[in-house]
C-alpha cells in the first residue's frame, strides 16, 4: 500500500498570495489531519476531518482553512500568506477519530513565503 | 494548559554508547503517547504508541517506556543510522485524535 502522499514537495510563495496543498491518505483510511511544523520545533495541530467532516481546529487564524473530498483525501488552503506562514505542512492519516488511533505522516510540503 | 517537554534538546553519542530520551506531559486523560522519528526535511515516521502506564515497547535498538507523568526512549548501541530527531506526541481524552507534540530530542551518533 502507498503510504501518505502530499503535493507538492516545495513551493515559494509571494506575500499576500493563496496556496492549496494537496494530501491523499493511505488506502482505507478516512481520516486526515494537518500539522504545521515550524524549523526547530514540533509539528503544530491545524485540523482534522474524519468523514469529510471538520472534527477539529487549532489555534490558527481564519486564513487557513481545509476541506475533505469523498475519496477522503484533503487540501489545506492559506490565503494572505504572511512571511510566519514559511514551514513544513504535513499531513497525517488515520484509520478512524478519536482517541488511541495511530496517525502516520506524509512526507510534507515545504511552503517558502518571500 | 496541556504542556509536552522533551529532554535533552540534543544528544551526541559514540555508536556503542547507550542512552535515554526523556518525554514528560502534563496532559489531562492521557489516551496514548506516540514516538516518531523525523530525518530532516522529511515527515515524522511512526515508532510505537503506549497506551498506559508500565506498558514497555521494543523495535531493533529502541525501546519504549511509560510511566503515568514520563516516557522514555532508551537507544542501544545506537549506530550512525539511528542519528535523526525524536518526536513525543501525546492523545488526551477531550480532544480526538489530535497531537500535541514536544520539540524533540535531536541525536547524532558519532562512528
Amino acid at each position: 500500500d502507498a503510504g501518505v502522499t502530499q503535493s507538492p514537495t516545495h513551493l515559494i510563495k509571494t506575500r499576500g498570495q493563496q496556496v492549496t496543498l494537496r494530501c491523499s491518505p493511505i488506502s482505507g483510511h478516512k481520516s486526515v489531519s494537518w500539522y504545521q511544523q515550524v524549523l526547530g520545533q514540533g509539528p503544530q495541530f491545524i485540523f482534522q476531518y474524519y468523514e469529510k467532516e471538520e472534527r477539529g481546529r487549532g489555534n490558527f487564524p481564519d486564513r487557513f482553512s481545509a476541506r475533505q473530498f469523498p475519496n477522503y483525501s484533503s487540501e489545506l488552503n492559506v490565503n494572505a500568506l504572511l512571511l510566519g506562514d514559511s514551514a513544513l505542512y504535513l499531513c497525517a492519516s488515520s484509520r478512524a477519530w478519536g482517541a488511541n488511533t495511530e496517525a502516520f505522516f506524509g512526507q510534507g510540503t515545504r511552503l517558502t513565503v518571500v | 494548559e496541556d504542556q509536552v517537554t522533551q529532554s535533552p534538546e540534543a544528544l551526541r553519542l559514540q555508536e556503542g554508547e547507550s542512552s535515554s530520551l526523556n518525554c514528560s506531559y502534563t496532559v489531562s486523560g492521557l489516551r496514548g503517547l506516540f514516538w516518531y522519528r523525523q530525518d530532516p526535511g522529511k515527515g515524522p515516521e511512526f515508532l510505537f504508541t503506549l497506551y498506559s502506564a508500565g506498558e514497555e515497547k521494543e523495535k531493533e535498538r529502541l525501546k519504549a517506556t511509560l510511566t503515568k507523568k514520563e516516557s522514555f526512549l532508551h537507544i542501544t548501541a545506537p549506530k550512525p543510522e539511528d542519528s535523526a530527531t525524536y518526536l513525543c506526541a501525546v492523545q488526551a481524552a477531550n480532544t480526538g485524535n489530535q497531537f500535541y507534540f514536544g520539540t524533540g530530542t535531536s541525536l547524532t551518533v558519532i562512528p
